[in-house]
């Protein structure tokens, strides 16, 4: 089992709907989980970072953690076409002889169709 | 300042050089971390430095060498690289290690080995 796991679609979505992002995760005891932006070419943007259970939002983005299910999500409302990118899950967990790692999922390929 | 920055945008190297990629930052983050990022892969964590000292490294084969000569620099020597090697080398930066600190991704470094 993938200690991340994302469908890598794409996942295609019309313009100004809502697109949904979902990630899964092994370990039980990670405690903060990020979600990333990367355009082709370019490097990891963060977008949101969610610690606790429940939603956080901010502007059009909504992280979503249910860590009883071991799932994290992230709704792009009215998406944009400049939304249109691989997006990022990532895990933090503590490591064996100190330290924490930020594993990441492989991404999941979003379209904004106009 | 927010941002992670990184020389050269792009590299190519033949087996038998010696080159080095620099990584700085001017948030006052204490956390540095050296991540390779294959084609259509996500970003593997190689090295993080804490406080200038090296924390973690990936079992990254040793032609990789990195250093953190203070809190805003980081580099990493490469020598006898091999054509495998080829890929975007990313720098980011954290406020600290722990788990409830977000990573901020500089462009990165395009490296290509001949």
């Amino acid at each position: 089992q993938k200690e991340v796991e994302q469908n890598s679609g794409p996942l295609s979505v019309p313009e100004g709907a809502i697109a949904s992002l979902n990630c899964t995760y092994s370990d039980r005891v990670s405690q903060s989980f990020f979600w990333y932006r990367q355009y082709s070419g370019k490097s990891p943007e963060l977008i949101m970072s969610i610690y606790s259970n429940g939603d956080k939002e901010d502007g059009r983005f909504t992280a979503q953690l249910n860590k009883a299910s071991q799932y994290v999500s992230l709704l792009i409302r009215d998406s944009q076409p400049s939304d249109s990118a691989t997006y990022l899950c990532a895990v933090n967990r503590a490591v064996t002889g100190g330290g924490n790692k930020l594993t990441f999922g492989t991404g999941t390929q979003l379209k904004v169709e106009l | 300042d927010t941002e992670v920055t990184q020389t050269p945008k792009h590299l190519v190297m033949g087996m038998t050089n010696k080159k080095s990629l620099k990584c700085e930052q001017h948030m006052g983050h204490r956390a540095m971390y050296w991540y390779k990022q294959k084609a259509k892969k996500p970003p593997e964590l190689m090295f993080v430095y804490s406080y200038e000292k090296l924390s973690i490294n990936e079992s990254v084969p040793s032609r990789f060498s990195p250093e953190c000569p203070n809190s805003s620099l980081l580099n990493l020597h490469l020598h006898a690289l091999q054509p495998e090697d080829s890929a975007l080398y990313l720098c980011a930066s954290s406020q600290r290690t722990g788990p409830y600190n977000e990573q901020f991704f500089g462009p990165g470094t395009r490296l290509t080995v001949l």
